[in-house]
């Protein structure tokens, strides 16, 4: 089955500056790969996502790329701001009705931004 | 709509008890999922539903049990309940229309036993 490494697992950055989380898969099959941000108490919600047909994706101020050679995926996040403080969790799946869709999770980042 | 709804909010078990999580959506969707959400560990794929009358295992399903005799309900049953499920629980679902992926979750439960 799929197995979703996710690095780094806590990541402190000051308000303004990027942030980078890198997520590696292991089923080269896998084409579907969705980001969702967790905040303290609250249920996951997606904030991005990428399919293996492109290797960039933006919407504001977050991006992921996609490298299907070496099997991982970033998001990025660029000026943050406090609000973006939040777990955040990669996935991956095959884009597939015989996979009915099941996503495998990386373990989670706990992204925080200093003021 | 109000989406994915889960009942109770929270919820202490003494070992060896059993209860039912409750998860309902309103938005039509084929496919739901169920999760559990340990400290540092991610979300894991506990049951899932592609339709009505249809279950499948996921990566850690030893414990529990799930029904769907509806579009709407897909209950989690724990039998025998014991200290290694606490945790917080999480429903999700997704429509069945090809391109769509987005599983929208519910705002989980949060069962301790003791």
């Amino acid at each position: 089955g799929e197995n979703v490494e996710q690095h780094p697992s806590t990541l402190s950055v000051q308000e303004g500056d990027s942030a980078v989380i890198k997520c590696t898969y292991s089923d080269s099959a896998s084409n579907y790969f969705p980001w969702y941000k967790q905040e303290l108490g609250k249920r996951p919600q997606l904030i991005i996502d990428i399919r293996s047909n492109v290797g960039e994706k933006k919407d504001q101020r977050i991006a992921v790329t996609l490298n299907k050679t070496a099997k991982h995926f970033s998001l990025h996040i660029t000026e943050t701001q406090p609000e973006d403080s939040a777990v955040y969790f990669c996935a991956a799946t095959r884009n597939s009705g015989g996979s009915n869709y099941k996503l495998t999770f990386g373990k989670g980042t706990l992204l925080t931004v200093n003021p | 709509n109000a989406g994915v709804t889960q009942t109770p909010k929270f919820r202490i078990l003494k070992i060896g008890q059993s209860m039912t999580l409750q998860c309902a959506q309103d938005m039509n969707h084929n496919y739901m999922y169920w999760y559990r959400q340990d400290p540092g560990m991610g979300l894991k794929l506990i049951y899932y539903s592609v339709g009505a009358g249809i279950t499948d295992k996921g990566e850690v399903p030893n414990g529990y049990n799930v029904s769907r005799s509806t579009t709407e309900d897909f209950p989690l049953r724990l039998e025998l309940a014991a200290p290694s499920q606490t945790s917080v629980y999480f429903c999700a679902s997704r429509q069945s229309l090809a391109g769509v992926f987005e599983q929208f979750f519910g705002p989980g439960t949060r069962l301790t036993v003791l």
